[in-house]
């Protein structure tokens, strides 16, 4: 059975440093979500992809994150520089319509 | 904006009592409906969905149905499981992407 995949499934980072982390989608699943999960809420929509194309970015805090989906295909979450408040889950998902597919996630601590 | 309430935890039941965890959804339109399971430290699972009124999703002894008139999609299971002890969150979607709740965390003791 086809899954999204992440990578790293943990991270720990020290504050001020540089994180990233990747996803691959379901194949030909075109559009694809970042969303971050504080611990005990519900995940929150960081960025929405479809194709190679931003479609939604509206939520994420540009000063520090930046996301990217090059052809189309896997993408990459980037933190620069990492702070205390960035300790969460992040998840990825993909979507041929309106049902959407999550990947295990990577669990960041920053210290 | 569109939003999704759901009922607060945590849940504490017994094996084979019955659940209800409500749900109730503010949209401009006519959103599909969801409901997602999160076992520790795993990524969400689609449990259940209903893309119209008066559908009725059901997965695994789940049901949901979309009550349009009350806007709501609680969901229920008739008997439950210890295996049922994760945290299940109520999603809409219109035309983009996932909208969640909070969760709700259950937890089934035998």
């Amino acid at each position: 059975e086809a899954e999204v995949a992440q990578s790293p499934r943990y991270k720990i980072t020290e504050k001020s440093q540089a994180v990233a982390f990747w996803c691959d989608p379901i194949s030909g699943h075109a559009t694809l979500y970042w969303y971050r999960q504080i611990l005990g809420q519900g995940p929150e929509l960081l960025v929405q992809f479809q194709d190679e194309s931003v479609v939604d970015d509206s939520q994420l805090p540009k000063d520090r994150f930046s996301a990217e989906r090059l052809k189309g295909v896997d993408s990459t979450l980037k933190i620069q520089p990492a702070e205390l408040g960035d300790s969460a889950m992040y998840l990825c998902a993909s979507s041929p319509d309106t049902e959407a597919f999550f990947g295990q996630g990577t669990r960041l601590t920053v210290v | 904006g569109d939003s999704v309430t759901q009922m607060e935890g945590p849940v504490t039941l017994s094996e084979e009592a019955f659940l209800t965890i409500n749900c109730t959804y503010t949209a401009t339109g006519y959103p599909s409906l969801f409901w997602y399971v999160q076992y520790p430290g795993e990524g969400l699972q689609l449990l259940l969905k209903a893309t119209k009124a008066d559908d009725k999703g059901s997965n695994k002894g789940f049901e949901a149905t979309y009550r349009k008139e009350t806007t709501s999609f609680h969901l229920e299971k008739g008997s439950v499981q210890v295996s049922d002890s994760a945290v299940y969150f109520c999603a809409l979607s219109e035309e983009n992407a996932l909208n969640f709740g909070k969760g709700t965390s259950l937890l089934v003791t035998p």
